[in-house]
């Protein structure tokens, strides 16, 4: 079975800085996918950013980008010049490739961006 | 253009009761998955829909189930309502051959007394 692990349940950094949140994963599969999703306090779920395992490129979305280490089997977010709008909870989340399309969740972190 | 759509965006329940929770994907999806996700938790896999048929279920009981329409929007019932299945309830759709990327709609806060 799939698991993802997140483990920093809060963090916060002032406004303007970089911040990494940090999100390992256990599979034995070959081929899937790692996303990250944001849930602000609307509780509305927003993709922020994905990730195919196959290809060796980190995805990148304006101030957001991933480190993706296949062998260490982590998938890390930046924010850069974070903004008082990043703050909400951040999900890191994994499916398998092929015949099965559930997302495994990590607990989540809080991000916190101080004024 | 539309996102994904719930209704209602709040419920009270007592135990023992049956509730109905409605989900309206976005233009151009034909996928809907639901979530259960318990305060402070991330979400947790309910069941998926395509073509009007549940294709893949997650670790919850026959009191859970659901039925999507040949529009495709799609319907979570729970049965016999216990304390511990208060929590946000959660819809995704996904695009025509594209599934593995699903977007949500703002949830549902159902809360059991």
């Amino acid at each position: 079975a799939q698991t993802v692990t997140q483990s920093q349940p809060e963090m916060s950094v002032q406004e303007a800085e970089t911040v990494t949140l940090s999100c390992t994963y256990d599979t034995s599969e070959s081929n899937y996918y790692l996303f990250w999703y944001k849930q602000p306090p609307s509780r509305q779920m927003i993709l922020v950013i994905r990730q195919e395992a196959y290809k060796q490129q980190n995805a990148t979305e304006n101030r957001f980008s991933v480190n993706f280490q296949k062998a260490a089997k982590s998938f890390s977010l930046k924010i850069s010049d974070s903004q008082l709008g990043d703050t909400a909870m951040y999900f890191c989340a994994f499916m398998k490739m092929d015949s099965n399309y559930q997302l495994i969740w990590g607990a989540g972190t809080k991000l916190i961006i101080k004024p | 253009d539309a996102g994904v759509t719930q209704s209602p965006t709040h419920l009270i329940k007592t135990r023992g009761q049956q509730v109905t929770l409605r989900c309206s994907p976005k233009s151009g999806h034909d996928t809907v998955s639901w979530y259960q996700q318990a305060l402070g938790q991330g979400p947790q896999f309910i069941f998926q829909y395509y073509e009007e048929e549940e294709r893949q279920r997650g670790n919850f009981p026959d009191r859970f189930s659901g039925h999507q329409f040949p529009n495709y929007s799609s319907e979570l019932n729970v049965n016999a309502l216990l304390l511990g299945d208060s929590a946000l309830y959660l819809c995704a759709s996904s695009p025509v051959g594209l599934g593995d990327t699903q977007y949500f709609g703002p949830g549902t806060r159902l809360t059991v007394l």
